[in-house]
C-alpha cells in the first residue's frame, strides 16, 4: 500500500462544475503540499498545509489530521485547470524527516 | 524575482556516462531539493541542501549525489548512467519556516535521456 493515496486518477468535468480531489496518507507528516503540473513538466505548488484550510481565489484546499486526509477544491472549473495535481506529504520522523513522499496524482481535465 | 532555472533543459547520454544538472534558485532563497519524475514511479525526493550542507537524502544509490555552493546555486551528478535514469530532474528552492523547507518554487527540470 502507498503512503499517500490519490483518488480519482483521472476526472473529466465540464466547465464550470465543482471538483474535488482526494488525498489519504498513513505516514506521520509535518505539512502536505498540493502541486499542478501542466503538460511540458512545469511545477506549480498550489498551497502548504499543517492544519485547516487554505483558499486561493477558486482553489480551496483543506487538511484533517486526525482522520490524516486532505482534499483539493475546484470551484467554477475552467479548461485552463486541466492538468495533474499532486499530493505531497513531508515526513515528520526518523531519518527520513523532512523528506517528501507523493502521491501519483490525479489528471483532470475540464471541458469546454 | 528571477524563477528558478535549470540547465541543462534537454541531456542525452550514453549508458556508463556521468551527468551533471544545475540548478540555480531564487535569490534570496538557501534551501534546494531535487526530485526524479518518471512514469512508471511517478515523483521522488532525491535530496535536500541548505547553506550547503546535504539536511536530507531520499532513498536513491550512491550514484546520485548533489552539491550546493556558497551562492546557494546547486548540481546534482548521476554516475555510472543506466537506462532506468532516464527521467525528468526537477528542482526546487525555497526559505525555510520551523527549519523545514516553506512553500517550494520547482524550475522546469531537465529531460535526461539515456540510451
Amino acid at each position: 500500500k502507498n503512503e499517500v493515496e490519490q483518488s480519482p486518477q483521472n476526472l473529466t468535468a465540464q466547465e464550470g462544475e465543482f471538483i474535488t480531489i482526494n488525498c489519504s496518507y498513513s505516514v506521520g507528516i509535518s505539512a502536505l503540499h498540493w502541486l499542478q503540473q501542466h503538460p511540458g513538466g512545469g511545477i506549480v505548488s498550489l498551497f502548504m498545509l499543517s492544519s485547516g484550510k487554505k483558499k486561493h481565489g477558486r482553489l480551496i484546499a483543506t487538511i484533517n489530521i486526525q482522520e490524516k486526509h486532505s482534499s483539493l477544491h475546484i470551484t467554477a472549473s475552467h479548461p485552463r485547470d486541466s492538468a495533474v495535481y499532486i499530493c505531497a506529504v513531508r515526513l515528520n520522523y526518523g531519518g527520513s524527516q523532512g523528506n517528501l513522499i507523493f502521491g501519483k496524482g490525479t489528471k483532470l481535465s475540464v471541458k469546454p | 524575482k528571477a524563477g528558478v532555472t535549470q540547465t541543462p533543459r534537454y541531456l542525452i547520454k550514453t549508458r556508463g556516462q556521468q551527468v551533471t544538472l544545475s540548478c540555480s534558485p531564487i535569490s534570496g532563497h538557501r534551501s534546494v531539493s531535487w526530485y526524479q519524475q518518471t512514469p512508471g514511479q511517478g515523483l521522488q525526493f532525491l535530496f535536500e541542501y541548505f547553506s550547503e550542507t546535504q539536511r536530507n537524502k531520499g532513498n536513491f544509490p550512491g550514484r546520485f549525489s548533489g552539491r550546493q555552493f556558497s551562492n546557494s546555486r546547486s548540481e546534482m551528478n548521476v554516475s555510472t548512467l543506466e537506462l532506468g535514469d532516464s527521467a525528468l530532474y526537477l528542482c526546487a528552492s525555497s526559505t525555510l519556516a520551523g527549519g523545514a523547507p516553506y512553500e517550494q518554487y520547482f524550475g522546469p527540470g531537465t529531460r535526461l535521456t539515456v540510451t
